[in-house]
């Protein structure tokens, strides 16, 4: 049960962007057009950035922007500002009984 | 507000048990399908299980499948994880999870942490 493929790291200035990729297989990021992408701060919840590949929940700012391509998805965080430092994780659909979801690895985003 | 509320974590021999719980408020409980997601230390997100909205149906990762159960009481708007033969390898901060609409996971509790340690 393999998670999905994240860079471990990613940095940008403040107000520069930075796009994380998150790569899986045909079963899951590619089956599906599930993808969604958790913000995390030390010691706190992961909370929801993106659903649904590209839909932005209410209250996330526009600067979050999510797409696919095949069996990748990617998250792009625009205008970087310093409360944007955290990890990101991506995760997918993946339609099985023992393994309906996947995360992946996780992105360490660094504002320089 | 939505509001999830992990408890029953803590400290536990390997081969031990122990009974997390959530405690959910802000929304039609008995609506949604829950889920429990685990971190371990320093670690990436993992799923674990999940329950169907009225609790006939539950899913399990490889990973404990057997020694890990999910329940849940749609009249107290409580879910339960009843964890049994318990590993150093399940020590991880448990969340308490609500499914959206699109296959996410829209609210998360605070966690609760379990350690398997001798």
């Amino acid at each position: 049960q393999s998670a999905l493929t994240q860079p471990p790291s990613a940095s940008g200035s403040p107000g520069q962007s930075v796009t994380i990729s998150c790569t899986g297989t045909s079963s899951d990021v590619g089956g599906y057009n599930y993808v969604s992408w958790y913000q995390q701060h030390p010691g706190k919840a992961p909370k929801l950035m993106i659903y649904d590949v590209n839909k932005r929940p209410s209250g996330v700012p526009d600067r979050f922007s999510g797409s696919k391509s095949g069996n990748t998805a990617s998250l792009t965080v625009s205008g970087l500002q310093a409360e944007d430092e955290a990890d990101y994780y991506c995760c997918s659909y993946a339609g099985s009984n023992s393994r309906p979801y996947v995360f992946g690895t996780g992105t360490k985003v660094t504002v320089l | 507000e939505v509001q999830l509320v992990e408890s029953g974590g803590g400290l536990v021999q390997p081969g031990g048990s122990l009974r997390l719980s959530c405690a959910a408020s802000g929304f039609t409980f008995s609506n949604y399908w829950m889920h429990w997601v685990r971190q371990a230390p320093g670690k990436g997100l993992v799923w674990v299980s999940r329950i169907r909205s009225d609790g006939s149906m539950t899913n399990y990762a490889d990973s404990v499948k057997g020694r890990f159960t999910i329940s849940r009481d749609n009249a107290k708007n409580t879910l339960q994880l009843q964890m049994n033969s318990l590993r150093a390898e399940d020590t991880a901060v448990y969340y308490c999870v609500r499914e959206g609409a699109y296959a996410d996971f829209d609210y998360w509790g605070q966690g609760t942490l379990v350690t398997v340690s001798s």
